[in-house]
């Protein structure tokens, strides 16, 4: 079974300094991989995905991912934070073959501080 | 921009009381999903509706839990009766066919407080 690993529970950042949120996964065959952002009280929103093809995915909000198959990660990274960045971050795999589900890591919150 | 709708946003009951959620997915989309997700962790599927016919209900807690896509549009949750462990955030998903590449859309959620 496919799962997802979001090692940070929290993640701080200066405002104007790059970020990474990290996301490593477990999967059999190539894996579907997708980042989802939760503000609060509210529902999950896409960001980006990974299907096959480059190995940098750029997505909504100047947000970009990198897929890593030695590491089997998939780290979401944007430039320069904002404060209006600040929410829930939600890494998550599906694998290739049959009607597998999407499985969602724990989330990481990252705070982006003025 | 098309979005997937949920009612009621927040919804607060006493455990053995039935509660229902509905759910209408951003138009034209095949799939539907229901999800849970509870405080600090990240949603999990209860089930996936392939226009009318469920396709994966296996998380679904079905001795209390059912749900139901009669015309294949809108959805409805019901719970019944309600636990003081169903307390969470009921999340809605559509997406435009049911592939495993496929992005799933989410709506508000429902937020439900059993008491």
């Amino acid at each position: 079974a496919q799962s997802v690993a979001q090692p940070e529970d929290q993640v701080n950042v200066a405002e104007g300094n790059p970020l990474t949120v990290k996301c490593t996964y477990s999967v059999s065959g190539n894996p579907y991989l997708f980042w989802y952002v939760q503000y609060p009280n509210r529902g999950l929103q896409f960001l980006l995905k990974y299907i096959t093809g480059d190995n940098l995915v750029k997505g909504s909000y100047g947000f970009e991912a990198e897929f890593n198959k030695s590491q089997t990660s998939f780290h979401l990274k944007k430039p320069s934070a904002l404060v209006s960045d600040s929410a829930l971050y939600f890494c998550a795999v599906r694998a290739p073959s049959g009607n597998t589900p999407l499985v969602f890591g724990k989330g990481t919150r990252l705070s982006v501080i003025a | 921009e098309a979005e997937v709708a949920q009612s009621p946003r927040y919804k607060i009951t006493e455990k053995s009381q039935a509660v229902a959620f509905w759910c209408d997915p951003i138009s034209g989309h095949a799939t539907l999903y229901w999800y849970r997700q509870i405080l600090g962790q990240g949603p999990e599927l209860l089930v996936q509706f392939q226009d009318e016919s469920v396709v994966d209900d296996s998380q679904l807690p079905k001795d209390r839990f059912s749900a139901e896509r009669l015309k294949g549009v809108d959805s409805t949750l019901k719970i019944q009766p309600a636990e003081l462990g169903d307390s969470a955030m009921y999340l809605c998903a559509s997406s435009p066919g049911g592939g495993s590449t496929d992005t799933q859309y989410f709506g508000p959620g429902t937020r439900l407080t059993v008491l």
